[in-house]
């Protein structure tokens, strides 16, 4: 099993552009979330989905769309990049009877310049 | 007040020593209590689930003190491999229910 991957690894965008963190589980889970992970913030939940067309709002939503039209994957889309979005984001896994037990992709590095 | 609050650190600890950090939640309402560990650039993993009775792996050994609302995680004969940002996390604080703290820094020094 690869467990979670996340594509790019790292990434630089310009203010206002737009991109997709792409996302991928191969262990069947259930759920599914984004966080980012800031210096001296921790790790904040952007998105998160229970199942195929299902998502819902985390704490730090504002500034990205998420779906999730398979189980096996779940897309974070940035609309318009801003300089406050520079982070590391990472997405997560868990069967739906241990959703403490969260799989964690190798993240992806975004610098919005 | 934050949800999940824990000394960032560092703590600089000679190799083979005892250390032990804690964390408070601020939600009397958790129900679940975790420790993650991550590596410098690299993403948590899950260490070891708290249990109200105290859980011990090896050299980890975690406590929950419902009482005072604080998990503590105590680690024995620390080896050079121990050092990492260690993540208190709570399960039934937050949106989706897990909470993550900031995390503590530990360096153990040869």
């Amino acid at each position: 099993n690869a467990g979670v991957t996340q594509t790019p690894k790292f990434q630089v965008l310009k203010t206002g552009q737009s991109m997709t963190l792409q996302c991928a589980q191969d262990m069947n889970h259930e759920y599914m979330s984004w966080y980012r992970q800031d210096p001296g913030m921790g790790l904040r939940l952007i998105h998160y989905s229970v199942g195929a067309g299902i998502t819902d709002q985390g704490e730090v939503p504002n500034g990205y769309n998420v779906s999730r039209s398979t189980t096996e994957d779940f897309p974070l889309r940035l609309l318009s990049a801003a300089p406050s979005q520079t982070s590391v984001y990472f997405c997560a896994s868990s069967s739906w009877t241990n959703t403490y037990e969260q799989y964690f992709g190798p993240g992806t590095r975004l610098t919005v310049t | 007040r934050k949800e999940v609050e824990q000394d960032p650190g560092p703590f600089n600890v000679p190799e083979g020593a005892t250390v032990a950090f804690n964390c408070t939640y601020s939600n009397s309402a958790s129900q679940s209590f975790f420790w993650y560990r991550q590596d410098c650039r690299k993403e948590p993993k899950l260490l070891m689930s708290v249990y109200s009775s105290g859980n011990e792996d090896g050299r980890f050994t975690a406590q929950l003190n419902r009482a005072s609302q604080y998990i503590s995680l105590l680690i024995r004969d620390s080896k050079l491999s121990d050092s990492a940002t260690y993540l208190c996390v709570v399960l039934g604080g937050g949106a989706d229910g897990l909470t993550f703290g900031k995390g503590t820094h530990l360096i153990i020094q040869p």
